[in-house]
């Protein structure tokens, strides 16, 4: 089964600063999709970024960009210009080209210090 | 837009009672539905998929008589949890996919926090 791991269970960061956080997945597919999905305290999930495994290029959203190293399987995301409201947990998810299942890691819980 | 709704948002309710949680995908068709439990302070955990007009897929451990699924239209899946113990006690969350392409993304819900006394 595919594992996702998230090695900081906490982050902080000072606003208008950069952030990033960190996120490795164990897989032997290679076509697959990642994604990093923001929680806020409300609970809802939402969809920060999202990567295709075939594509080279590194996917970018506003102030979030990803740095994916598909040998090293590695999928971090950097926040630029830090904001108050960037405040929540962050999960990293996989997702088999050909599958359902999103499996999610243990998330960072990203503080933005004014 | 692609926004997806569940009620109740909480609810509490006696231990031996049964327990529906409604997902519904309002701006958008829906074939293919989520089902997620989230323990404090932990990840989700994907409990069962919901397919518009055929039975869940359940993942392994997940009890499919105690977590009855129905999918009864392309916006609407409910998820009831049958004589309910504390330790179903849980946030769940749903989540919708507007096609059947892999490809597509999953939109979540606003999860519903169930106490059970």
């Amino acid at each position: 089964a595919q594992t996702v791991t998230q090695s900081q269970p906490e982050m902080s960061v000072q606003e208008a600063e950069t952030v990033t956080l960190s996120c490795t997945y164990d897989t032997s597919e290679s076509d697959y999709y990642l994604f990093w999905y923001k929680q806020p305290p409300s609970r809802q999930m939402i969809l920060v970024i999202r990567q295709e495994a075939y594509k080279q290029q590194n996917a970018t959203e506003n102030r979030f960009s990803v740095n994916f190293q598909k040998a090293a399987k590695s999928f971090s995301l950097k926040i630029s210009d830090s904001q108050l409201g960037d405040a929540a947990m962050y999960f990293c998810a996989y997702r088999s080209a050909e599958a359902n299942n999103l499996f999610f890691g243990t998330g960072t819980r990203l503080t933005v210090i004014p | 837009g692609a926004v997806v709704s569940q009620h109740p948002s909480r609810v509490i309710c006696k231990s031996g009672t049964s327990v529906k949680i409604e997902c519904r995908s309002l701006d958008f068709q829906a074939t293919t539905m989520f089902w997620y439990r989230q323990f404090p302070k932990q990840s989700l955990m994907l409990m069962a998929t919901s397919n518009e007009g055929s039975k869940a897929t359940y993942e392994q451990g997940v009890e499919k008589d105690k977590f009855l699924i129905n999918h009864a239209s392309l916006t609407l899946s409910t998820l009831t949890v049958t004589s309910a113990h504390p330790e179903d006690s849980s946030f769940y969350i749903c989540s919708a996919r507007k096609d059947r392409s892999y490809t597509d993304t999953q939109y979540f819900g606003p999860g519903t926090r169930l106490t059970v006394l």
